[in-house]
């Protein structure tokens, strides 16, 4: 089945600075790729998501970019703020299931 | 548009009681997903079922735990003479397909086995 490894586990940042997540999946057959976020006691909310056939999605100030090759996407944030601390999970769809990385806590200092 | 629903959003068990765990899909939606949240954790697959059918069911335990979405209803997630280790956040998504479609979560059930 899919495995996908997510890194780093915690990320601590100063406001305005940017913040990148990386997350590796194992099943090529994978197709969809979103990043969800999600806030203490609060249910996961989709933020971005990518398809295969895209290298790179930009919104506002949240980007994400996919190497199939590699097997690799990366979750980018600039111009951090406070709000933006969060726990953050990339996911990998293969065979109608998706699959979680462990989650990063961002914590931006204000 | 409503949302995915969920429900209760709390229930406390004792152990050897039997937790019911009620979700209903975003309209339009037909593909239903379970998740499991230990604190501080990610987010475990148990369960995708379509209307009346179970399509994978690899990560759910064999025992105690069993899934439904019927023709007509809510998805139900059922787990049977709850233990400790049952604590934990039940999240349910919903999609319109299974392929490049997005997952929208309800705000999750936390059940709590005293």
């Amino acid at each position: 089945g899919e495995n996908v490894e997510q890194h780093p586990s915690t990320l601590s940042v100063q406001e305005g600075d940017s913040a990148v997540i990386k997350c590796t999946y194992s099943d090529s057959a994978s197709n969809y790729f979103p990043w969800y976020k999600q806030e203490l006691g609060k249910r996961p909310q989709l933020i971005i998501d990518i398809r295969s056939n895209v290298g790179e999605k930009k919104d506002q100030r949240i980007a994400v970019t996919l190497n199939k090759t590699a097997k690799h996407f990366s979750l980018h944030i600039t111009e951090t703020q406070p709000e933006d601390s969060a726990v953050y999970f990339c996911a990998a769809l293969g065979l109608g299931k998706l699959t979680f990385g462990q989650g990063t806590i961002l914590t931006v200092h204000p | 548009n409503a949302g995915v629903m969920q429900n209760p959003r709390h229930l406390v068990r004792r152990r050897g009681q039997e937790a019911r765990l009620r979700c209903s899909p975003m309209k339009g939606h037909s593909h239903v997903y379970w998740y499991r949240q230990l604190p501080e954790e990610g987010l475990k697959f148990m369960v995708y079922l379509q209307k009346e059918n179970i399509i994978d069911e690899s990560g759910m335990p064999k025992e105690r735990f069993s899934a439904e979405f019927p023709k007509e209803g809510p998805s139900i997630l059922r787990i049977q003479q709850v233990v400790r280790g049952d604590s934990a956040a039940y999240f349910c998504a919903s999609s319109q397909s299974s392929y490049n479609s997005p997952l929208h979560f309800g705000n999750g059930t936390r059940l709590t086995v005293t």
